[in-house]
């Protein structure tokens, strides 16, 4: 099937550090990628998604970039705090569901020490 | 507290019993999704549908399966053929199509004794 494969799969950062995961995708004619973050013990949620048409979007202290040549999309996390820990993942339409479904990464577990 | 619910919040089960899981929603979503999420893999689609009376196999829907009678309701059994069912599962809804936020329940986290 279509693969999503997500980098680094643990990530530890200091509080006021910059963290970065990228993700890459196979499928050309994907046109959405969002970001989940799921806390411990709690549900994902979104946290921000890009469409293909855009190649850069920030909310606050979260952005997401888009290379669609090279296939690939980052969470940017600036200024990181202690609640920013948590796992992240990222996600994409693949082909083999028509694109009617998404392909998650496998998560990275982001931990902000104070 | 609205949304999407799933229960039970945990389920054990003997080896050889089918059980199923409940997911309702009240966010009049046509889509609805089914995952599971295993320690270090993320998380992995078993069924999903579109719409009312229709649903498509996902990555994993091997010893899964659902139904979609109604908008609101979305439920998974899980039978004696899937092999390793002891995982943590997730339901999900979005407005139609993957291109949207989905929202997920709190999980129902299935143990086989």
């Amino acid at each position: 099937g279509e693969n999503v494969e997500q980098h680094p799969s643990t990530l530890s950062v200091q509080e006021g550090d910059s963290a970065v995961i990228k993700c890459t995708y196979s499928d050309s004619a994907s046109n959405y990628f969002p970001w989940y973050k799921q806390e411990l013990g709690k549900r994902p949620q979104l946290i921000i998604d890009i469409r293909s048409n855009v190649g850069e979007k920030k909310d606050q202290r979260i952005a997401v970039t888009l290379n669609k040549t090279a296939k690939h999309f980052s969470l940017h996390i600036t200024e990181t705090q202690p609640e920013d820990s948590a796992v992240y993942f990222c996600a994409a339409p693949t082909r083999d569901t028509g694109r009617r479904a998404l392909t998650f990464g496998s998560g990275t577990r982001l931990q902000v020490q104070p | 507290d609205g949304g999407i619910t799933q229960s039970p919040k945990y389920l054990f089960r003997k080896e050889g019993q089918n059980v199923t899981l409940s997911c309702e929603q009240n966010l009049n979503h046509d889509a609805m999704y089914w995952y599971r999420q295993d320690p270090g893999q993320g998380l992995r689609l078993i069924y999903y549908s579109q719409i009312v009376n229709d649903f498509q196999k996902g990555d994993i829907a091997e010893g899964y399966s659902v139904s979609r009678e109604k908008k609101e309701s979305f439920p998974l059994t899980v039978t004696s053929a899937q092999k390793n069912p002891t995982a943590f599962y997730l339901c999900a809804s979005s407005i139609a199509g993957p291109n949207n936020e989905q929202f997920f329940g709190p999980g129902t986290r299935l143990t086989v004794l």
